[in-house]
């Protein structure tokens, strides 16, 4: 039990469908993250919430869309997809979103998305 | 900008065999460093971090680090492999003026009987 729940962890749509992952953490966590992760590739943040707040978006196609409603649940809303948006999608935690590098991530186990 | 290079895509040893996996990275200064393991089908598990102090760091699963400032290095070690080690492993440097993580590419590790 890593503390960060993932739901689906399998999740097959075609580029019309709508979608949801959701991402739920038992820690007491005050920061959540969405990292898009593909072969051969470094792993990508996507979105950062923090208390709640969006504060990072890395350029991330408006396909995706992040929701926060508290602070232990994430959502990603997916629509209008592409096949190369096909990946695991992880969800990841921390303390508290330190202004530099020290945050210590807690994982969860991801979604394997497949867009075809 | 800090950037992480784990040079071994792929590495397979024998089962009680040592293990040392290599990170190098570019920051201008001290960064922070971190190990996690990704195991089949999970998502990543910080095995260790190296914040300050003491350059050698010891973390779960008798995993332990290094950093070496003078060759940008972070590489990763245990003395006796067990095939329950294999999984990818990630390297990735955080920046003390940016809460930016970035992640190296992983090292796949393949353990025989």
């Amino acid at each position: 039990e890593t503390g960060v729940t993932q739901t689906p962890r399998h999740l097959v749509m075609g580029m019309t469908n709508k979608k949801s992952l959701k991402c739920e953490q038992h820690l007491g966590h005050n920061a959540m993250y969405w990292y898009k992760q593909s072969a051969k590739k470094p792993l990508e943040l996507m979105f950062v919430y923090s208390l709640e707040e969006r504060v990072e978006n890395n350029s991330v196609p408006s396909r995706f869309s992040p929701e926060c409603p508290n602070s232990s649940h994430l959502f990603l809303h997916l629509h209008t997809l592409q096949p190369e948006d096909s990946a695991l999608y992880l969800c990841a935690s921390s303390q508290d979103r330190k202004a530099s590098g020290a945050n210590v991530l807690t994982f969860g186990a991801g979604s394997r998305l497949t867009v075809l | 900008a800090q950037s992480v290079t784990q040079p071994d895509i792929h590495i397979t040893v024998s089962e009680g065999a040592s293990l040392e996996l290599r990170c190098n990275y570019s920051y201008g200064a001290t960064p922070y460093l971190f190990w996690y393991v990704q195991s089949p089908g999970q998502g990543l598990q910080l095995l260790l971090k190296y914040f300050s102090g003491d350059t050698l760091v010891q973390g779960i699963k008798g995993f332990e680090a290094e950093f070496k400032r003078s060759q940008s290095s972070f590489n990763l070690r245990k003395p006796s492999v067990h095939w329950s080690d294999a999984a990818e492993y990630f390297c990735a440097v955080g920046a003390r003026n940016t809460d930016k993580l970035i992640f190296g590419t992983g090292t796949r590790l393949q353990v025989f009987p």
